[in-house]
Parts: structure tokens; C-alpha cells; sequence
């Protein structure tokens, strides 16, 4: 089946620095990746849909500058957030389809800006 | 946006119990999955079910997709099926995942 890699799975990092998150299909070209957004106790808020060789289409809401998308390839889609605050301190997960059975997630990432 | 209503929110069974969860939707959908998410984070997909009855083990699932609502059944329950677990729908055109708030599973032995 569909397999999606996300990594790194956890990150700590200093206030006003950047991280970014990679997001691979592993045995599926993706033409098209999501990203996720999840709070504690809370349900997966859509963030971004990532299109290959385009601008990426982003949820009301959520601040493209603060949370920039590169999908450079049909098999790697990056999240970089910039200028990371603790209130960006969440589980951030990725997704794709191969388009025949539904949507495959990623381990998911935990971000704590300190 | 599509409207995605789980029940209940929290689920309590004994060990060996079975369960019903529920996943009620708005409009008319593409895709429908159940995915159950462990304590690490991880969300295993159950089921692409659409539509249909389909079955995996101790667990079934069955979407009425003209009435809009889907169902998951936990059979003979053990407490490894303890965790989140979340319905997500796909609406008709629309090429993204909705997911509902989610019933939390706890099972006791």
C-alpha cells in the first residue's frame, strides 16, 4: 500500500528560528500533498494544500509567510515555519493520495519552540 | 465547508465489549475513511469506505452514503484499541480530507 514519510518526528527549537518538515511518498508519485495542523485533544485542521511546480493553496487563516510550502518534486513536499514562536509549538502531519485508495498519512511531527 | 459529526465524543468499554461509533456528514462525499490514531501520533487508516459494508478482523464498517452516515463497529474489544479514532470525508469535487472531532476510545481490562 501507499506509504507517506514524514520527518524529523520530533524537533525542539529556540524562538525566532526556522524548522522545516519534509513529507515523502515513498512508493507513489503525489502531484498533490496536504498538511495538517493538530492541537492536544483536538481533531487534524487542514493547513495547506501542496501542488506540485506551484504555489500552494493555503486555508483561511493560516499565515502563508509564516508557514511556507515547497513541493519541488512529485515524491517531496517541505513545511517550513519561519520565525518559530511557541504558539507554533503543535503536531503537524502530512498527507497524500495515490488517488486509488484514499488518503495515507505521515507519522506526524512534534514541534516545541522554547 | 462539509460538516462531519462524530458520537459519541467518549467511548469507556469493558475488555471483550463491543461498540457502535458513528460518523454523520453534510453533503455528498467522494471518499469517506476511518482512521484510528495511537497514542504516538500515528493515524492508521481502518477503512476507505465510501460506500458499503467492509471488514477487517474485530473490526466493520458500513457507509449508507444516500443517508449520509457511516458506522464503525468494534467487536470483542481489547485494550489495544484504546486511542482516537476519527472519521474524515472527502466532499463530492472537493479534493481534500474533512475530519470530525474524533471519539476517544478507552478499554478496560
Amino acid at each position: 500500500g501507499a506509504v507517506v514519510s514524514q520527518h524529523p518526528s520530533r524537533v525542539i527549537c529556540k524562538s525566532g528560528t526556522s524548522v522545516k518538515i519534509e513529507c515523502r511518498s515513498l512508493d507513489f508519485q503525489a502531484t498533490t500533498m496536504f498538511w495538517y495542523r493538530q492541537f492536544p485533544k483536538q481533531s487534524l485542521m487542514l493547513m495547506a494544500t501542496s501542488n506540485e511546480g506551484s504555489k500552494a493553496t493555503y486555508e483561511q487563516g493560516v499565515e502563508k509567510d509564516k508557514f511556507l510550502i515547497n513541493h519541488a518534486s512529485l515524491t517531496l513536499s517541505t513545511l517550513t515555519v519561519t520565525s518559530a514562536h511557541p504558539e507554533d509549538s503543535s503536531f503537524y502531519i502530512c498527507s497524500a493520495t495515490d488517488g486509488n485508495y484514499g488518503y495515507t498519512f505521515g507519522s506526524g511531527t512534534r514541534l516545541t519552540v522554547v | 465547508g462539509i460538516q462531519v459529526e462524530q458520537s459519541p465524543p467518549d467511548l469507556i468499554l469493558q475488555e471483550g465489549a463491543n461498540s457502535t461509533l458513528r460518523c454523520n456528514f453534510s453533503d455528498s462525499v467522494n471518499n469517506l475513511q476511518w482512521f484510528h490514531q495511537n497514542p504516538w501520533g500515528q493515524l492508521i487508516n481502518l477503512f476507505y469506505i465510501p460506500s458499503g459494508t467492509k471488514q477487517n478482523g474485530r473490526l466493520s464498517a458500513t457507509t449508507v452514503a444516500t443517508e449520509r452516515y457511516s458506522l464503525l463497529y468494534i467487536s470483542s474489544s481489547q485494550t489495544t484499541d484504546s486511542g482516537v479514532y476519527f472519521c474524515a470525508v472527502e466532499r463530492l469535487g472537493n479534493y481534500k480530507l474533512s475530519f470530525g472531532a474524533g471519539t476517544t476510545v478507552t478499554v478496560r481490562a
